[in-house]
């Protein structure tokens, strides 16, 4: 296992468009934590899931966004009817309690045009 | 080596000298800290962590120290390197398990 997973990289869309992204955690962990980041800030916390059950959700995460985790594994992360505003990195990170620190994959930058 | 006092977006030094990045957290309660390095187009990496019971941490090349009293968290990097350039992130764990973040700090570190 090489550590967070994420696909795609980049995604360029045109706004309106629905988008999905994945998050693959490092395999044994069982807390996956989303995340969105725009350029000079620190990542702002959107939700996590400790296994399959989506435990917390921010208020940043308006109704056209959706997350699952069905099998607690991977996640997706879906934006429907995309906006300017959304455009930002999108990360995932994974931990399990007891772990130290939270590991951060590479995250997918979003651009609507 | 620099230090700076209060938090800067920008910190610059030569290389080979000290850093000290500064950070103010916010929740008296959370109980774990960490700092982060994220360079251009990548993730935020784990450099290193403290929790609550203790006052100092060293790593390599790094050292933490966390200050409950005025709630502030600084990280020093001992002769730092080029590829020490990045922006620098304290992070708080609140008590539902998520990461809040700080302002990040841009080192730069001049040859």
């Amino acid at each position: 296992d090489t550590g967070v997973s994420q696909d795609p990289r980049h995604k360029i869309t045109k706004r309106g468009q629905n988008v999905t992204f994945r998050c693959d955690p490092i395999s044994e962990h069982n807390r996956l934590y989303w995340y969105r980041q725009t350029l000079g800030q620190g990542p702002e916390f959107l939700t996590y899931f400790q296994n399959e059950a989506q435990l917390e959700k921010s208020r940043l995460l308006s109704d056209r966004f959706s997350a699952e985790r069905p099998k607690g594994s991977f996640s997706t992360l879906e934006i429907q009817r995309t906006e300017q505003g959304d455009s930002a990195m999108y990360l995932c990170a994974s931990t399990q309690p007891g772990l130290s620190g939270y590991t951060f994959g590479s995250g997918t930058r979003l651009t609507v045009v | 080596g620099e230090s700076v006092g209060l938090h800067l977006p920008t910190l610059s030094v030569q290389e080979g000298d000290n850093s000290i990045i500064n950070c103010a957290y916010s929740n008296s309660a959370s109980d774990y800290f960490i700092w982060y390095k994220q360079e251009s187009g990548k993730g935020p990496q784990f450099i290193i962590d403290i929790r609550s019971n203790m006052d100092k941490r060293q790593g390599q090349r790094v050292t933490v120290l966390l200050n409950k009293t005025v709630k502030h968290l600084s990280l020093q990097i001992a002769a730092t390197q080029p590829g020490d350039s990045a922006v620098y992130f304290c992070a708080e764990n609140s008590n539902t398990g998520k990461l809040i973040f700080g302002q990040g700090t841009t080192l730069q570190v001049k040859p």
